[in-house]
């Protein structure tokens, strides 16, 4: 079965600092793996998606995220925050062995960003 | 453009009364899902319809129906059987030849039962 864990329900940075948000899978499969966005009240965006080309995705609004395999990780990074990037965040995984249009979402971090 | 809307942004009703959700994409994509967010939670799957005139129950499907009539519209009606109908309702589609899995989002409707 599939799973995904955020480890921090809430982070906060100063803006111009480094982003990290944190998320541990677990899968059956060769897992597809994503990060969404979302702002307060809105939509979820794509950020990213992982389907085993290259470890490092890049996506959008300079958010990249590293697929690393031994540790069962797909943590989201970016370099410098912006005020812009306060909203909450989701790591998802491909159910796979489930239901067929069926996406298992992590708890989401809200990430805050200070001036 | 294009993209997914759903109306209205808020809605309120009393329990016990059924109450329709409407989503509409204008993305030519063929599978469509409903969704239910509550705080502090991942989103957790309603329903989903990969073509016109076929849907299935996702994991939390009672309570809820849906129709695929049009490619273009999947409306999700929470019944009065559903027991906490109160949370932020998002709608998704999805084109197979990019991944059923790539998942885009309208902006959702808050629904409030008191």
């Amino acid at each position: 079965a599939q799973s995904v864990t955020q480890l921090d329900s809430h982070v906060s940075v100063s803006e111009g600092t480094p982003v990290l948000l944190r998320c541990n899978y677990s899968s059956s499969y060769s897992p597809s793996l994503f990060w969404y966005v979302q702002h307060p009240n809105k939509g979820l965006q794509l950020l990213l998606k992982y389907t085993s080309a290259a470890t490092l995705v890049k996506g959008i609004n300079g958010f990249e995220a590293e697929f690393k395999k031994s540790e069962t990780s797909f943590h989201l990074t970016k370099p410098s925050a912006h005020m812009s990037d306060a909203a909450e965040y989701f790591c998802v995984v491909a159910n796979y062995g489930g239901s067929q249009g069926n996406l298992i979402f992590g708890k989401g971090t809200k990430l805050s960003v200070k001036p | 453009d294009g993209g997914i809307t759903q109306s209205p942004k808020y809605l309120f009703r009393k329990e016990g009364q059924n109450v329709t959700l409407s989503c509409e994409q204008n993305l030519n994509h063929d599978a469509m899902y409903w969704y239910r967010q509550d705080p502090g939670q991942g989103l957790r799957l309603i329903y989903y319809s990969q073509i016109v005139n076929d849907f299935q129950k996702g994991d939390i499907a009672e309570g809820y129906s849906v129709s695929r009539e049009k490619k273009e519209s999947f409306p999700l009606t929470v019944t009065s059987a559903q027991k906490n109908p109160t949370a932020f309702y998002l709608c998704a589609s999805s084109l197979p030849s990019t991944g059923w899995d790539e998942q885009y989002f309208g902006p959702g409707t808050r629904l409030t039962v008191t």
